[in-house]
C-alpha cells in the first residue's frame, strides 16, 4: 500500500527558512519522480516542483524558483523540499505526490496528506 | 503556460442528478495529457481520470471523462452524497503543470 507522509510544516516569520520531508513507502520509490504541490487556505492547488527519480532532473514554478530547492536520498525513500526566503504568499498546505509519467508531464495517483506552512511575523 | 479555466464555479444539484464539469485549456493539450481530481474538505486530491478518459485504479463507472484539445469534460452520472466535493482538472503535457481554479458541486 503507498505511503506518502510529509512533516517539517510550521510557523515561520517572513525571510525564513524552512524544510519539508516526504517519507514513501510502498512502492519502488527509487524508479519515481517525487513532486510537491502547495494550497493556499482557502483556494486552488498550484505545481511547486519536481524531482527525477534518480535526482538528475529538477523543475521548479516561477513563483519559487532560486528559492526553493528539492532532492531526496532514495536510501531514506523520501524527498525534501528546502524553502528559504519564505513570503507571506508561500502560506499554504504543502503536498508531496507520487508521479506517473515523465518527469516534467506526470499525473499525480498518490498523495501525502500534507504538511501546513503558515509564514507570518 | 497552459492556462485552465473550469466552468462553473460552483455546481449545486441534487442526489441522484448528473453533474457535468468543465474545463477549458488556454492552448491544446497534448495527446489528451489531462486529469481529473476529487478533494474534500481537510483531504488531499484524489486521483479520478487520467488520459482524459481512463478511470483511476478503485474508481467507480460513474465517474467518465471526455474531451481533447482545449475541451474536457468530467461527469458524473448520478450524485451520491459522497460526491459533493471540489473538482479539479490538470494539464500534464506541456511544462510547467497546471490545474484548473476547481469546480465545487454542492447539495441543493
Amino acid at each position: 500500500q503507498v505511503h506518502l507522509v510529509e512533516s517539517g510544516g510550521g510557523v515561520v516569520q517572513p525571510g525564513r527558512s524552512l524544510r519539508l520531508s516526504c517519507a514513501a513507502s510502498g512502492f519502488t520509490f527509487s524508479s519515481y519522480g517525487i513532486h510537491w504541490v502547495r494550497q493556499a487556505p482557502g483556494k486552488g492547488l498550484e505545481w511547486v516542483a519536481v524531482i527525477s527519480y534518480d535526482e538528475d532532473n529538477k523543475y521548479f514554478a516561477d513563483s519559487v524558483k532560486g528559492r526553493f530547492t528539492i532532492s531526496r536520498d532514495n536510501s531514506k525513500n523520501t524527498v525534501y523540499l528546502q524553502m528559504n526566503s519564505l513570503r507571506a504568499d508561500d502560506t499554504a498546505v504543502y503536498y508531496c505526490a507520487k508521479a506517473v509519467g515523465a518527469t516534467q508531464r506526470g499525473y499525480f495517483d498518490y498523495w501525502g496528506q500534507g504538511t501546513l506552512v503558515t509564514v507570518s511575523s | 503556460e497552459i492556462v485552465l479555466t473550469q466552468s462553473p464555479g460552483t455546481l449545486s444539484l441534487s442526489p441522484g442528478e448528473r453533474a457535468t464539469l468543465s474545463c477549458r485549456a488556454s492552448q491544446s493539450v497534448s495527446s489528451s495529457y489531462l486529469a481529473w481530481y476529487q478533494q474534500k474538505p481537510g483531504q488531499a486530491p484524489r486521483l479520478l481520470i487520467y488520459g482524459a478518459s481512463s478511470r483511476a485504479t478503485g474508481i467507480p463507472d460513474k465517474f467518465s471523462g471526455s474531451g481533447s484539445g482545449t475541451d474536457f469534460t468530467l461527469t458524473i452520472s448520478r450524485l451520491e452524497p459522497e460526491d459533493f466535493a471540489v473538482y479539479y482538472c490538470q494539464q500534464y503535457g506541456t511544462s510547467p503543470l497546471s490545474f484548473g481554479g476547481g469546480t465545487k458541486v454542492e447539495i441543493k
